[in-house]
């Protein structure tokens, strides 16, 4: 089965604070996603890459960048946290970007900013 | 405007009872794709069902159902015979072909608690 992990189950810091998320996948997928999740809000997406180095903005990208130089991995960094930045963040993958393939997804990383 | 739709924010169902979720989607896209995830208290996503929008039958998976109506832009769960373990989140997505392909959108989700 594929595996997601993320480095951490939760995560304190404090306002200007630079975060950095980690995301690995162990099943060669082109594609992998990062996603905030909100009460009430659903999953939204922040930004997502189809290739090591490649990247694209998702719904809401302010305030936030990614890295991808490894395949397997996909980084989530906040330059400065900021409170309303506190949130549930989820990784996912896939295999490719086929409008019919699932995402395989982390355990999430919660997040709160002081 | 929303692209997924989900109107129920919780609902309470009776152990052993059967239960729909709704979703509604929006798309102009002939080509996509719709996805029922479970988002117990732990926080893992597990992918439940998927329906292609050319599938001409309904999915099923196990306990799971799902009730596509195309021409209403409908895409309904059913738990059939619930277990307390179906307590969770459940969210419904779509991922659309064409240039918009790779993401997955999400709807609010429905949070699910089953009375024994």
């Amino acid at each position: 089965d594929v595996k997601v992990t993320q480095s951490s189950r939760y995560l304190v810091k404090r306002t200007g604070e630079k975060v950095f998320l980690e995301c690995v996948q162990d099943m060669d997928h082109e594609n992998m996603f990062w996603y905030r999740q909100d009460p009430g809000l659903g999953l939204r997406l922040i930004y997502f890459s189809y290739d090591v180095k490649m990247k694209e903005k998702g719904d809401i990208p302010e305030g936030y960048s990614v890295s991808r130089e490894k395949k397997e991995r996909f980084s989530l960094i906040l330059e400065s946290a900021s409170t309303n930045q506190t949130s549930m963040y989820l990784c996912a993958s896939s295999l490719t970007g086929r409008f019919d393939e699932k995402l395989f997804f982390g355990s999430g990383t919660q997040l709160s900013v002081l | 405007a929303q692209k997924i739709t989900q109107t129920q924010p919780g609902m309470f169902v009776q152990e052993k009872e059967a239960v729909t979720l709704d979703c509604t989607y929006d798309t102009s896209d002939p080509s996509y794709g719709l996805f029922w995830y479970k988002q117990p208290s732990s926080g893992e996503m597990i992918f439940l069902i998927y329906q292609g929008s050319y599938d001409q039958q309904n999915a099923t998976e196990g306990r799971y159902s799902l009730n596509f109506q195309k021409a209403r832009k409908s895409a309904n769960l059913v738990i059939s015979a619930s277990q307390l373990g179906d307590s969770a989140m459940y969210f419904c997505a779509m991922r659309e072909g064409g240039a918009a392909g790779n993401k997955l959108t999400f709807g609010g989700g429905t949070r699910v608690l089953v009375k024994p």
